[in-house]
């Protein structure tokens, strides 16, 4: 069974920092990972796909890497905003049957001004 | 791109009461469909896969019948949950796969049972 686990579960940064979130996964059998955020009370935003195939994906100030082998997934987040501030989560995609996909346990984030 | 439209966005009931929660995929063929739950502060945990046609495949712990799954069309997939309590109460999230390697995400339905 897919386990995702994200690290720091909650972090809080002055405006400006660069920053890193952290998401592990016990089962490298996957399709793909993506990243989302999730502002309180709402559904998901999705930020950034990685393939399996794939090592990073970049947009904008966000960059995503991914060691499948080694079961690791970063968001790195440069020079962060209070805009910035939300719930991350990463979501793991089992490669066959249904392609089931596994979300982390999220990692709130706080920029502070 | 790929919409997911989910409605209701929030629903409040009375304790015993059933709701049902859509999901239809606005441009596109959804045969998958999965649905998710998340309660306050925690992650989004998968309930069910549904496709088109056939039965729903149930997470363990994920009571079947209390949360009655129907993907009767390639647009169209409903999750009723039956005789709601309070510890129903939860954020409902549907996703579809797209066809190619991303899948969409409904908007949710936050469910309050009173």
């Amino acid at each position: 069974k897919q386990e995702v686990t994200q690290i720091p579960a909650a972090l809080s940064v002055p405006e400006g920092e660069n920053l890193v979130l952290n998401c592990s996964f016990t089962d490298s059998a996957i399709y793909n990972l993506q990243w989302f955020r999730q502002d309180p009370g709402k559904g998901l935003t999705s930020l950034l796909l990685i393939q399996s195939s794939q090592r990073e994906q970049t947009s904008g100030r966000l960059n995503a890497s991914l060691d499948k082998s080694s079961g690791r997934s970063t968001l790195y987040i440069a020079a962060s905003q209070p805009g910035d501030s939300a719930t991350y989560l990463c979501a793991v995609r089992q490669s066959g049957g249904y392609q089931k996909v596994t979300f982390g346990t999220g990692t709130k984030l706080q920029v502070i001004p | 791109g790929a919409v997911v439209s989910q409605h209701p966005s929030w629903v409040i009931c009375k304790s015993g009461t059933s709701v049902k929660i859509e999901c239809r995929s606005l441009d596109f063929q959804a045969t998958t469909m999965f649905w998710y739950r998340q309660f306050p502060k925690q992650s989004l945990m998968l309930m069910a896969t549904s496709n088109e046609g056939s039965k729903a495949t149930y997470e363990q712990g994920v009571e079947k019948d209390k949360f009655l799954i129907n993907h009767a069309s390639l647009t169209l997939s409903t999750l009723t949950v039956t005789s709601a309590h309070p510890e129903d109460s939860s954020f409902y999230i549907c996703s579809a796969r797209t066809g190619g390697p991303g899948y969409t995400f409904g908007s949710g339905t936050r469910l309050t049972v009173v």
